[in-house]
């Protein structure tokens, strides 16, 4: 089945920088990568996601980029907030066929 | 439009007793899922329906786990009998289709003493 590896577990950062959040996934019939968001509490919340017909998505201040010879993606965040601070997880699925499989998340933490 | 509905929020029980979880998905979404989170790591997936139908329920240690969605609506999520390493957020999603964009509930803080 597929795997999915998620770097850093950690990641803090100063208000106004930029954060990278980096996947690799081991299926490569895997053609869609969601990002989740989940706060202290809720439940994850569907941030950004990319299909592997596209190399890079951006939507405001978060972009996903995805290279499926590598079978890598990841997240960035500019101008980073501190509403930003949360755990953010990564996500693969080959669409239509098989479920989820989550990484293990990345803590991002925004200091003031 | 109306989220994924869980419930109860929380849930404290001992150890060998039962415990059912409710959740009612998004109207007109046809795929339900069921996750454990355990603290610290990535959502798993327990089962998933089509409908009324299981489509993967690989996961599910079935010896204790049970789950049903009877109207192809509203599931629910049943542990009998419970262990200490079922302490976990137990997450409800759903989708409109099979691996189309899903929602998750807030989730079913369970706590086994």
């Amino acid at each position: 089945g597929e795997n999915v590896e998620q770097h850093p577990s950690t990641l803090s950062v100063q208000e106004g920088d930029s954060a990278v959040i980096k996947c690799t996934y081991s299926d490569s019939a895997s053609n869609y990568f969601p990002w989740y968001k989940q706060e202290l509490g809720k439940g994850p919340q569907l941030i950004i996601d990319i299909r592997s017909n596209v190399g890079e998505k951006k939507d405001q201040r978060i972009a996903v980029t995805l290279n499926k010879t590598a079978k890598h993606f990841s997240l960035h965040i500019t101008e980073t907030q501190p509403e930003d601070s949360a755990v953010y997880f990564c996500a693969a699925i080959i669409s239509g066929y098989s479920t989820l499989t989550f990484g293990k998340g990345t803590m991002l933490l925004v200091s003031p | 439009e109306a989220g994924v509905a869980q419930s109860p929020r929380y849930k404290i029980i001992e150890k060998r007793q039962s415990v059912a979880f409710w959740c009612n998905p998004i109207s007109g979404h046809a795929t339900l899922y069921w996750y454990q989170q355990i603290l610290g790591q990535g959502p798993k997936l327990l089962i998933q329906f089509q409908n009324n139908g299981v489509v993967d329920d690989s996961q599910l240690p079935k010896d204790r786990f049970s789950a049903e969605r009877l109207k192809g609506v509203d599931s629910t999520l049943k542990i009998q009998p419970a262990k200490l390493e079922d302490s976990a957020v137990y997450l409800c999603a759903s989708s409109f289709r099979q691996g189309s964009e899903a929602f998750f509930g807030q989730g079913t803080r369970l706590t086994v003493v």
